[in-house]
């Protein structure tokens, strides 16, 4: 099993450009999530899914929109880039909904908006 | 909404000598409670996590936990520790709708 991979690994944006990052598990997981990770501040949930066609916002939820059209994939798009969400994205998946379960992690996406 | 909080943005330890990281958390149900690890460059790796069975719970790399409802805590600890254990510590709290929230990590240095 692959895990949870995300592409690309890094991305240099100017502000006001839009783009998607990939995130996939192989898995069979119900629930996947976006993360954003910044300095002195852990990770912030921005959009979650707990399943196919299902979807709801987190703690930071604008400025980004997301789909599931699939159990395996979970693309986050950015409409417009902006400096402000310059950050490191994590993309997650667990077995079940409910939150006893452990997430698990994809290896990263360092987006840079200058 | 839950919350965490960890005490030392960065711990610094001598090789061989206890590892303890501070996480309280605030919850208004029974929470569940997760310790990750993450090292360079890469995404989080669960380390153990508390689900309402044994309030001791012990997890990979020798690494275990408390939970304290009274002092609403979960500190982590390992009894000696290993040059391999640097890296960075997240304390997380979730509810049963899966809101995880993670604190803002602890830097683990090891000191040869």
């Amino acid at each position: 099993n692959a895990g949870v991979t995300q592409t690309p690994k890094f991305q240099v944006l100017k502000t006001g450009q839009s783009m998607t990052l990939q995130c996939a598990q192989d898995m069979n997981h119900e629930y996947m999530s976006w993360y954003r990770q910044d300095p002195g501040m852990g990770l912030r949930l921005i959009h979650y899914s707990v399943g196919a066609g299902i979807t709801d916002q987190g703690e930071v939820p604008n400025g980004y929109n997301v789909s599931r059209s699939t159990t395996e994939d979970f693309p986050l798009r950015l409409l417009s880039a902006a400096p402000s969400q310059t950050s490191v994205y994590f993309c997650a998946s667990s077995y079940g909904v409910q939150g006893s379960y452990e997430q698990y992690f994809g290896p990263g996406t360092r987006l840079t908006v200058t | 909404a839950q919350s965490v909080t960890q005490l030392g943005s960065h711990v610094s330890v001598s090789e061989g000598a206890l590892v303890l990281l501070r996480c309280n958390y605030s919850s208004s149900v029974p929470p569940y409670l997760f310790w990750y690890v993450q090292y360079p460059n890469q995404g989080l790796q669960l380390l153990l996590k508390y689900t309402s069975a044994a309030t001791l719970v012990k997890g990979i790399n020798g690494f275990e936990a408390e939970f304290k409802k009274s002092e609403t805590s979960f500190h982590l600890t390992k009894p000696s520790a290993h040059m391999s254990d640097a890296a960075e510590y997240f304390c997380a709290v979730s509810d049963v709708n899966n809101d995880m929230r993670f604190g803002a990590g602890t830097r683990l240095t090891v000191k040869p």
